[in-house]
C-alpha cells in the first residue's frame, strides 16, 4: 500500500519550454500533496503544499507563476515548470499525505529528474 | 528558522555491526519524526516513523526518540551493504502539514 507514482521519470527540454509533472496516488486516496526539489548533494527542500480543489500554498522563495500546481482529484497533483531555465534542472519529488502509518506520514514518487539544455 | 541537523558524513561501519545515526531539532512542539533512506539517485522511502518517547523497533531498526532532549536516533542492527544509503531524518512541525528534512547521514558498510 501507500504507492505514489511520477511521471516522467526523467526530462530533457529546451530553455523556454514548460514542462508537467504528475503525481499520482495509486492505491490511496491524498487530500494533500507535497512538491520538493532536490539539488546534487543536498536534502529535499519543499516548494509547495497542494491540497485537493483549493491553490497550493508555496514557500517561501518559490514563484507560484513559474511552478503552476494543480491538484484536480484526491489522486493526482501536476506540477508545471513554466518557461525552464537551466538552472531549474533538479530533481522533482512528490509525495502524499496517507492515513496508514500516520496522519502526517509522507509517501514519496520516485522523482522526476529535469535537465534544461 | 526551524532547523533538522545531522552529522553528514560518511560513517563506515563495517558489515556485522550497529550503525547510530543521530539527528536533532530545533522545534519543540514536534510531535512525528521519521526516518527516510534514500539510494543516489532515487527518492526517500520511508524507514520509521515514531510519535513517543523511547524505542520503536522493526525488525533490524530502532528508532529511539527524547523529545526532553529534542533528539531522535536510528540503529541498524547487523548493518547490511545493502544498507549504504542516505539517511534522511525528518520532523513535522507543530500544527502544519509540512516535514523538515536534515541534510542526511551517508552510511557506508563495506564488507
Amino acid at each position: 500500500g501507500a504507492v505514489v507514482s511520477q511521471h516522467p521519470s526523467r526530462v530533457i527540454c529546451k530553455s523556454g519550454t514548460s514542462v508537467k509533472i504528475e503525481c499520482r496516488s495509486l492505491d490511496f486516496q491524498a487530500t494533500t500533496m507535497f512538491w520538493y526539489r532536490q539539488f546534487p548533494k543536498q536534502s529535499l527542500m519543499l516548494m509547495a503544499t497542494s491540497n485537493e480543489g483549493s491553490k497550493a500554498t508555496y514557500e517561501q522563495g518559490v514563484e507560484k507563476d513559474k511552478f503552476l500546481i494543480n491538484h484536480a482529484s484526491l489522486t493526482l497533483s501536476t506540477l508545471t515548470v513554466t518557461s525552464a531555465h537551466p538552472e531549474d534542472s533538479s530533481f522533482y519529488i512528490c509525495s502524499a499525505r496517507g492515513s496508514s502509518g500516520g496522519t502526517d506520514t509522507q509517501y514519496f514518487g520516485p522523482g522526476t529528474r529535469l535537465t534544461v539544455l | 528558522q526551524k532547523e533538522v541537523e545531522q552529522n553528514s558524513g560518511p560513517l563506515s561501519v563495517p558489515e556485522g555491526a550497529i550503525a547510530s545515526l543521530n539527528c536533532t531539532y530545533s522545534d519543540r512542539g514536534s510531535q512525528s519524526f521519521f526516518w527516510y533512506r534514500q539510494y543516489s539517485g532515487k527518492s526517500p522511502e520511508l524507514i520509521m516513523f515514531i510519535y513517543s518517547n523511547g524505542d520503536k523497533e522493526d525488525g533490524r531498526f530502532t528508532a529511539q526518540l527524547n523529545k526532553a532532549s529534542q533528539y531522535v536516533s536510528l540503529l541498524i542492527r547487523d548493518s547490511q551493504p545493502s544498507d549504504s544509503a542516505t539517511y534522511l531524518c525528518a520532523v513535522a512541525l507543530y500544527n502544519t502539514d509540512k516535514l523538515i528534512f536534515g541534510t542526511g547521514t551517508r552510511l557506508q558498510v563495506f564488507p
